[in-house]
Order: structure tokens, then sequence, then C-alpha cells
């Protein structure tokens, strides 16, 4: 079975520039969920969709925005592009079966340098 | 608001010792807990996860844990570590549809 794949695996932005991630989950997860790593932060979440629903968000300004579409899939975005944003952006994927929880299997995520 | 901590943020270990990485969180309700291993260039892989029942789980490549309720911590062991052990882990927490992370701990084992 195909893991979570994500693409593009690197991009060099500007500032002030927009950019949109992509995320394919595994074959028959329906959750998707959006992770930023930094040296600086850590692992932080950022937002989870489930039947292109964002169930839950994490503490980022509105310029971090997903969604999900009808195959699961999912993209996020982030416009007006700060130094800051630089990191690995990771995506991960879970059945959700109907349990409260299921354990989410991580893509190799998308490393974006903002200069 | 929930937080996970781990206790070392760098430990060094020569092949064949054994290996303990501290994990406690803080929340109150029902939890769900997961180790995560990054290896030098890979992604985040499970290894191991507690949601229910024996409170000692066995994860891969020899790892496990054991989830103490009443000190909120979820302590990850190995007993013999190799030289390919060298990466970070990460304890999390599930709860909310989302993962709360530990910052991490880098562990480097010298042949």
């Amino acid at each position: 079975k195909a893991g979570v794949t994500q693409t593009p695996r690197y991009l060099i932005k500007t500032r002030g520039q927009q950019v949109t991630l992509s995320c394919s989950p595994i074959s028959g997860h329906r959750s998707v969920s959006w992770y930023q790593q930094t040296p600086g932060q850590g692992l932080q979440f950022l937002f989870e969709y489930f039947s292109e629903t964002q169930r839950n968000k994490g503490n980022f300004p509105g310029r971090f925005s997903g969604r999900q579409f009808s195959n699961s899939r999912s993209e996020m975005n982030v416009s007006t592009l700060e130094l800051g944003d630089s990191a690995l952006y990771l995506c991960a994927s879970s059945r959700m079966t109907g349990a409260s929880t299921d354990t989410q299997y991580f893509g190799p995520g998308t490393r974006l340098t903002v200069l | 608001a929930q937080s996970v901590s781990q206790h070392n943020h760098h430990v060094i270990l020569s092949e064949a010792a054994s290996l303990e990485l501290g994990c406690n969180y803080s929340y109150g309700g029902t939890v769900n807990l997961f180790w995560y291993v990054q290896y030098p260039g890979q992604h985040l892989q499970l290894l191991l996860k507690y949601f229910s029942g024996d409170p000692l789980v066995k994860g891969i490549k020899g790892f496990e844990a054991e989830f103490i309720k009443s000190k909120f911590s979820f302590n990850l062991r190995k007993p013999s570590v190799q030289w390919s052990d060298t990466a970070e882990y990460f304890c999390a927490v599930h709860n909310d549809y989302k993962l709360s992370f530990g910052a991490g701990t880098t562990v480097t084992v010298r042949a």
C-alpha cells in the first residue's frame, strides 16, 4: 500500500508570495492533518480535515488555510509568506473508522524555504 | 491546554546500552498516546501506541513503553540499543482530532 505522498518535496519562495502544498493520503484514509516542523517550535498542529470539513485548527494566523477534496486529497495554502514560515510541512492521514482516535501516518513532508 | 514534556533533549549512548526516554503529559481526560521516531533523512514513523488495556505496550524494533496513569507518564524503553537507533524520538498525545507533540529527544548511539 502506498504511503502518504506530498508534493512538492522542496520549495523556495520569496517573502510576500503565496504557496500551495499538496497531500495525498493513504488509500482508504479519510482524515488528513497538517503539521509544521521547525527547529525552534518543534511539531505544531495546523489543521485537520475529515470529509471535506475542518474539525480542528491550530494556533496559526489566517494566512494559513487548507481544504480537503471529495477524494480525501488535501491542500494547504500559505499567503503573504514570511521568513518565519520556513519549515518542514508534514501531512498525516488516518482511517477514522468512527473511533475517536486512529493512528496518523506521516508523509515525507514539503521543505519550504522563504527567502 | 494539554502539553507534552520530554525530559531529555539529547541522549548519547553506546551500543548495547539500555535506553529510557521520559514523557509526561498534562491532560485530565482519556488519553491516547504515541511514540514516533524520525531517522535521519526519513519521515516520522510510528513506534508504538497506547489506546487502552495493558499499560505495557510493545512496538517495532524492540521498543516498549509503559503507561502510568497516576504519574501522567508514557516512558519509552529499549533494553539494548543499536547504532541504527540513532534518531529523534517524539512522544505525542492525541485529543480533539490532533496530535500534540513533545519537543523531541535526539538519541545518538555510538558504535
